[in-house]
């Protein structure tokens, strides 16, 4: 199966931490969407690659994260200094530059204590 | 900014049940995407709409693209225990999807 993969699924740290997660999304895919997601709520979108440029960023996004996507292949997300209202699930998805249709990976579920 | 709204919010039901839902905003939408979410796991594309009036079917499901533009329709016929799950609309919004917050099916014993 070569479908978007997210790794890890699942991370609990203490507030205050930095956390990095990753994602590799469909290989034929350059465009890559990066969405936080919480209880009750449908995704929301965060940031998302055309290849390696950084193309747009939601106000969801603080200066307490950054995404690469450095060969414009896989991306990183990272989140300095954590705090509890970040615990949520982070979606990644691809999809081709022609579509609108986004394949999701599982997901990294963060918990902030 | 552009909403989906998702109706209902929740559903519970007999399995064998068909099972309808919709999604509307208040402006007009280009694609309409429905997605299914399982619990901790990643929401998976189920029907992709592109035409007003356009009807498409995968499997049980069936989706509709309203005439309107601001509106699409999820059916489910023969409901069986797998179809539990999170249902979300989604629709582009400038260069990203924005979603529903979601219709919760829930089948009864």
């Amino acid at each position: 199966d070569t479908g978007v993969s997210q790794d890890p699924r699942h991370k609990i740290t203490k507030r205050g931490q930095n956390v990095t997660f990753r994602c590799d999304p469909i290989s034929e895919h350059n465009r890559l969407y990066w969405y936080r997601q919480t209880l009750g709520q449908g995704p929301e979108f965060l940031t998302y690659f055309q290849n390696e440029a950084q193309l747009e960023k939601s106000r969801l996004l603080s200066d307490r994260f950054s995404a690469e996507r450095p060969k414009g292949s896989f991306s990183t997300l990272e989140i300095q200094r954590t705090e509890q209202g970040d615990s949520a699930m982070y979606l990644c998805a691809s999809s081709s530059p022609k579509s609108w249709e986004q394949f999701f990976g599982p997901g990294t579920r963060l918990t902030v204590l | 900014g552009q909403q989906l709204n998702q109706s209902p919010q929740s559903m519970f039901i007999q399995e064998g049940e068909d099972v309808s839902m919709n999604c509307t905003s208040s402006s007009i939408f280009n694609t309409w995407l429905w997605y299914k979410q399982d619990p901790g796991e990643g929401p998976v594309l189920l029907i992709a709409l592109y035409k007003a009036g356009e009807l498409t079917s995968n499997g049980r499901l069936t989706a509709q693209f309203g005439i309107t533009r601001k509106d699409s329709f999820l059916n489910i016929s023969a409901s069986i225990p797998s179809d539990v799950g999170i249902y979300f609309c989604a629709g582009p919004s400038d260069d990203k999807i924005i979603f529903g917050k979601g219709t919760r099916l829930h089948i009864l014993p």
